[in-house]
């Protein structure tokens, strides 16, 4: 299957700190990628789906002005928390579709203090 | 509604065995399925994926479809240990919007006993 890579892979930050998340598609390119945030035993929730030179799309509940999302090329997506507080600590997990296929990175454990 | 469903378990099978995981999505007109594997901690594997009605087959995992009844379930041949996992059905849905995104069931976790 295709690659997806995120990075950081963990991060502990300070309330009202911004994190930026970076997603890449190492052997393929992606027109579409998503970004899904999974909460402990609970499922993979959506946040939003973004093509490569657009805006993102969000899911209804997800403020855009709080998670930036930036599809600049069709190998690199960012996410971006900003000004994080301690109920945006999840796992967030990023998304690649490839030959009709999504291929998930390896997520992003974020810790807000 | 979107929706897909699944028996979020957990299914207890013991090693050696076969394990059966369903699924029932909402969307009839929905053409691609997948299922993903996801261990504690860690972000989904996609394992199969099926297009058409009937079976599908790789190593020890099969993929059977059926659109009429709107079904679509995994078997798991010689289950082993390291099996044990949560296992996420997701369905392409392409009406209401959705821009063709994967609809994901919530999952079903699958404990194999040695």
């Amino acid at each position: 299957g295709a690659v997806v890579s995120q990075h950081p892979s963990r991060v502990i930050c300070k309330s009202g700190t911004s994190v930026k998340i970076e997603c890449r598609s190492l052997d393929f390119q992606a027109t579409t990628m998503f970004w899904y945030r999974q909460f402990p035993k609970k499922s993979l929730m959506l946040m939003a789906t973004s093509n490569e030179g657009s805006k993102a799309t969000y899911e209804q509940g997800v403020e855009k002005d709080k998670f930036l999302i930036n599809h600049a090329s069709l190998t690199l997506s960012t996410l971006t928390v900003t000004s994080a507080h301690p109920e945006d600590s999840s796992f967030y997990i990023c998304g690649g579709k490839g030959n009709n296929e999504q291929f998930f990175g390896p997520g992003t454990r974020l810790t807000v203090l | 509604q979107k929706e897909v469903e699944q028996n979020s378990g957990p299914l207890s099978v013991p090693e050696g065995a076969i394990a059966s995981l369903n699924c029932t999505y909402s969307d009839r007109v929905s053409q691609s399925f997948f299922w993903y594997r996801q261990y504690s901690g860690k972000s989904p594997e996609l394992i199969m994926s099926i297009y058409s009605n009937g079976d599908k087959e790789d190593g020890r995992f099969t993929a059977q479809l059926n659109k009429a009844s709107q079904y679509v379930s995994l078997l798991i041949r010689d289950s082993q240990p390291s099996d044990s996992a949560t296992y996420l059905c997701a369905v392409n849905m392409l009406y209401g919007g959705s821009q063709g995104n994967l609809i994901f069931g919530k999952g079903t976790k699958l404990s194999v006993k040695p």
